[in-house]
């Protein structure tokens, strides 16, 4: 089945210390989203991909960075967790057809920071 | 920016119906998403609306009014495994993002 897998489901760090969570679809969609989600919070979009083109959102900080080193996979890279980082990471694809943009997520990963 | 506003909590019989309000303000419209998002998973698709009126998919069903900005899900012969987080998600025209809103809480009781 086509799917968005993500790696590891939980991922415990420590803070300050540099963490990347990976996802991978088999939909083979061009456009692939890293989010984070607080509890009882909406999913908020820290930055997506375009094909290879990275569109970074405004409030996202610089502690976050992204890779997509081909169509099917995409890291997320934190670079020095703090506590306030701690929050499920969701990731998911859609195409850009015209007939509205379904999102497809995976299980996300759920990033405690010690 | 965009604004999308939905109740934090609602809470419900086994067997009863709960409707789910969504009100939205955003630069354009290409449709509405609700999503379906049980606790420590990710959300799933749930239904979409792009024109105006009632879309029915067995037990779910969802409504559009454009020119109020506006939507529901219907949730009928609720059962317990429907206790999970309720999200509604607009498409701003020309913008394949999505904007969520915070999510509602159905608890199914029996």
């Amino acid at each position: 089945d086509a799917m968005v897998i993500q790696n590891p489901r939980y991922q415990v760090t420590q803070f300050g210390k540099p963490v990347t969570l990976s996802c991978s679809q088999t939909l083979n969609h061009n456009v692939m989203y890293w989010y984070q989600q607080k509890s009882s919070q909406a999913p908020k979009l820290l930055f997506h991909y375009y094909d290879k083109d990275f569109n970074n959102e405004a409030d996202t900080p610089d502690n976050f960075q992204s890779r997509r080193p081909n169509t099917s996979f995409c890291f997320l890279d934190i670079r020095s967790p703090g506590l306030g980082d701690a929050a499920m990471y969701l990731c998911a694809t859609s195409t850009t057809g015209t007939s509205g943009y379904e999102q497809y997520f995976g299980p996300g990963t759920r990033l405690t920071v010690t | 920016g965009q604004n999308i506003d939905q109740p934090t909590e609602m809470t419900a019989t086994e067997g009863a119906i709960v409707q789910i309000n969504c009100t939205y303000q955003t630069s354009g419209f290409n449709g509405l998403f609700w999503y379906q998002q049980h606790a420590g998973e990710a959300p799933t698709f749930l239904s979409y609306n792009v024109l105006d009126g009632l879309e029915e998919k067995g037990r779910f069903s969802s409504f559009l009014s454009r020119s109020k900005g506006y939507s529901y899900l219907l949730l009928k012969e609720l059962q317990m495994k429907d206790s999970a987080s309720y999200l509604c998600a607009v498409s701003p025209s020309n913008d394949y993002k999505l904007s969520f809103g915070a999510g509602t809480t159905v608890t199914v009781r029996a």
